[in-house]
């Protein structure tokens, strides 16, 4: 198991440009997860997905955009990046079934971005 | 979710036991303690949960008071492996949550040689 794959693993844009950030999942969960991570902070919620063809808004959502077409798949839609979005960006996936085991999350490891 | 309240740093002697404190005062009868933890620059990654019990695995001993308002994450032998960013994360379990977790300032441990 590749466990969580993310692509790029940096990336410079100018503000303006737009890019899609990839996630990977081999584990066959349900649940995906992206998250943002500032210099100094913890972890915020983008967006979260169930499964596939279900996505929902997390606490940070403004200034992104994801689809959820497959299982294993759970791209992050940057449109007109802002230098507000320079940050760390982790996707994550959880077990499928519901109960304390859908906490145990697995990260992938983290997509730098800086909007210059 | 019940607000959590950790140490902003702490330091530990290669060897000895690190003891993170967490207070989560406020958490209610159907919410977990979670541990987690971030070593620098990478994702973060799963450590421990509990209930109630006490809980042990191959990571870390996870000690819950009796009254649940606080708990401690204990690594009985650190390592200079183990400094990172320790996050105590307080849950509901199933409903709507779907596993969503929020993280907050963490407590920065460093386990010095």
């Amino acid at each position: 198991n590749a466990g969580v794959t993310q692509t790029p693993k940096f990336r410079i844009l100018k503000i303006g440009q737009s890019m899609t950030l990839q996630c990977t999942q081999d584990m066959n969960h349900n649940y995906m997860y992206w998250y943002r991570q500032d210099p100094g902070m913890g972890l915020k919620l983008i967006y979260y997905s169930v499964g596939a063809g279900i996505t929902d808004k997390g606490e940070v959502p403004n200034g992104y955009n994801v689809s959820r077409s497959t299982t294993e798949d759970f791209p992050l839609r940057l449109e007109l990046a802002a230098p507000s979005q320079t940050s760390v960006y982790f996707c994550a996936s959880s077990y499928p079934l519901r109960g304390p085991s859908s906490y145990e999350q697995y990260f992938g490891p983290g997509t730098r971005l800086t909007v210059t | 979710d019940a607000k959590t309240t950790q140490p902003p740093s702490m330091d530990c002697a290669e060897g000895r036991a690190a003891n993170l404190p967490c207070n989560h005062s406020t958490i209610s009868g159907n919410e977990y303690v979670y541990w987690y933890r971030q070593i620098h620059s990478q994702g973060p990654q799963y450590i421990i949960h509990g209930l109630k019990n006490n809980e042990t695995n191959e990571m870390a001993s996870l000690i819950i008071t009796e009254d649940r308002k606080s708990s401690t994450l204990i690594l009985p032998h650190a390592t200079l492996r183990d400094t990172a960013v320790y996050y105590c994360i307080v849950r509901v379990e199933g409903g709507t949550s779907y596993g969503k977790l929020t993280f907050g300032q963490g407590t920065i441990l460093t386990v010095h040689p």
